[in-house]
């Protein structure tokens, strides 16, 4: 089992600049989430995903930000334009309907915005 | 709303002595409870949950958890810690009004001193 699979691990970009990271969900696994993780604000549910739907957005922070789940096995979160204050640590996790409670995290994408 | 309030952003034990890491938490309805841990550069893991069975509930590594409903709490203990137990620690609640989000707790870091 490859667990839930995230790239890149690590991107450095400068302000104004777009960005898009990916995620692959564990297979089997029909709802997908996207956090963000902050020594500020902690662990952030930015959107979640059900079925390729998007069900739930009210994390995103703004317009800048967007996520897509084009099929069961890939899904996008983009920042454009990046700002400084995006830089985070973001994951994205699956879980199954079986245990639709237990969520599976990828090891996140590092980004630094300078 | 559900929230989930760990107290103690650090906690610092000697090798071979009792953890404690300590969670409350607020539920309109009866709650699912979980436990993650965070090791370094590594994304979530599940360590244990509770889902209304056993209140006492045994998770992988030792560690264990009390429900307690009178309390409102449900408190992370391993009688004897280990060097590798060194991570960060989220307690999780499951989300209302049939969303079923878990929503976090800000995290506890364990450090272990030798």
């Amino acid at each position: 089992d490859a667990g839930v699979i995230q790239s890149p691990r690590h991107e450095v970009t400068e302000m104004g600049q777009e960005v898009t990271l990916r995620c692959k969900p564990i297979s089997g696994h029909n709802s997908l989430f996207w956090y963000r993780q902050t020594m500020m604000r902690g662990l952030e549910l930015l959107i979640y995903f059900n079925n390729n739907v998007p069900i739930d957005d009210s994390g995103m922070p703004e317009d800048r930000f967007s996520a897509k789940m084009p099929n069961a096995s890939f899904s996008t979160l983009k920042i454009q334009p990046s700002e400084p204050r995006d830089s985070a640590v973001y994951f994205c996790a699956s879980s199954g309907d079986s245990n639709f409670y237990e969520q599976y995290f990828g090891p996140g994408t590092r980004l630094t915005v300078t | 709303a559900q929230s989930v309030t760990q107290l103690g952003s650090h906690v610092s034990v000697s090798e071979g002595a009792l953890v404690l890491l300590r969670c409350n938490y607020s539920s309109s309805v009866p709650p699912y409870l979980f436990w993650y841990v965070q090791y370094p550069n590594k994304g979530l893991q599940l360590l244990l949950k509770y889902t209304s069975a056993a209140t006492l509930v045994k998770g992988i590594n030792g560690f264990e958890a009390e429900f307690k409903k009178s309390e409102t709490s449900f408190h992370l203990t391993k009688p004897s810690a280990h060097m590798s137990d060194a991570a960060e620690y989220f307690c999780a609640v499951r989300g209302s009004g049939g969303s079923y989000i878990p929503t976090f707790g800000r995290g506890t870091s364990l450090i272990v001193h030798p």
